[in-house]
């Protein structure tokens, strides 16, 4: 069955760079139509979309938070990466990762990883 | 511009019915949407997709009591028999050119 799960540090430091890791079971991001999306929803606060990488390795990413992402995946591992660079206390959020089928189907999600970011 | 808008929201009695709407912005009246719950302290879970034409594909182990529907941009989410579990907040999600969007939330509240 289809599993995903999200880990990185709780706690960065403004300025920094976050690194958050997917791992994932159940399918394989190198099947067509396969994607992962990362999400963050700040306390209280909707869900945002950060990014999303495709089984041909195209990137995708928030128009508003682009300069900051990268996506990027180690096959071997079943994992997908998200980098978000220069952090902010604005930051501070649970994010996401779930799996979507093309492109629209976002049919599976992980439990979430909380970030604060605070000095 | 895609933007999908919900109300913030939505209160029913227990064992009633309700509907819940998600409304696609000017230009995307064809676009399928999916419905999410995310009850409180959990993640978000995928209920189901719902096409421009009313049909609909739910996600495994989604009670019949949830159904979706169409008209014309408005993408709606039924509730039936309401239980206390149902009070969570709902959002609808789409894809664009290049990017995916969410609506802003519906918080129900099941009285």
């Amino acid at each position: 069955q289809v599993a995903l799960k999200e880990s990185g540090p709780a706690l960065v430091k403004p300025t920094q760079t976050l690194t958050l890791t997917c791992t994932f079971s159940g399918f394989s991001l190198t099947t067509s139509g396969m994607c992962v999306s990362w999400i963050r929803q700040p306390p209280g606060k909707a869900l945002e979309w950060l990014a999303l990488l495709d089984w041909d390795e195209d990137e995708y990413y928030s128009t508003s938070l682009k300069t900051r992402l990268t996506i990027s995946k180690d096959t071997s591992k079943n994992q997908v990466v998200l980098t978000m660079a220069n952090m902010d206390p604005v930051d501070t959020a649970t994010y996401f990762c779930a799996r979507v089928i093309g492109y629209d189907l976002l049919d599976y999600w992980g439990q979430g990883t909380q970030v604060t970011v605070s000095s | 511009q895609l933007v999908l808008t919900q109300s913030p929201s939505a209160s029913a009695s227990l064992g009633a019915s309700v509907k819940l709407t998600c409304t696609l912005s000017s230009g995307h009246s064809t676009y399928a949407i999916a419905w999410h719950q995310q009850q409180p302290e959990k993640g978000p879970r995928y209920l189901m997709k719902v096409n421009s034409d009313g049909s609909h594909s739910k996600g495994d182990g989604i009670p019949d009591r949830f159904s979706g529907s169409s008209s014309g941009s408005e993408r709606f989410l039924t509730i039936s028999s309401l239980q206390s579990e149902d009070e969570a907040d709902y959002y609808c999600q789409t894809w664009g050119t290049g990017i995916q969007v969410f609506g802003g939330g519906t918080k129900l509240t099941v009285l």
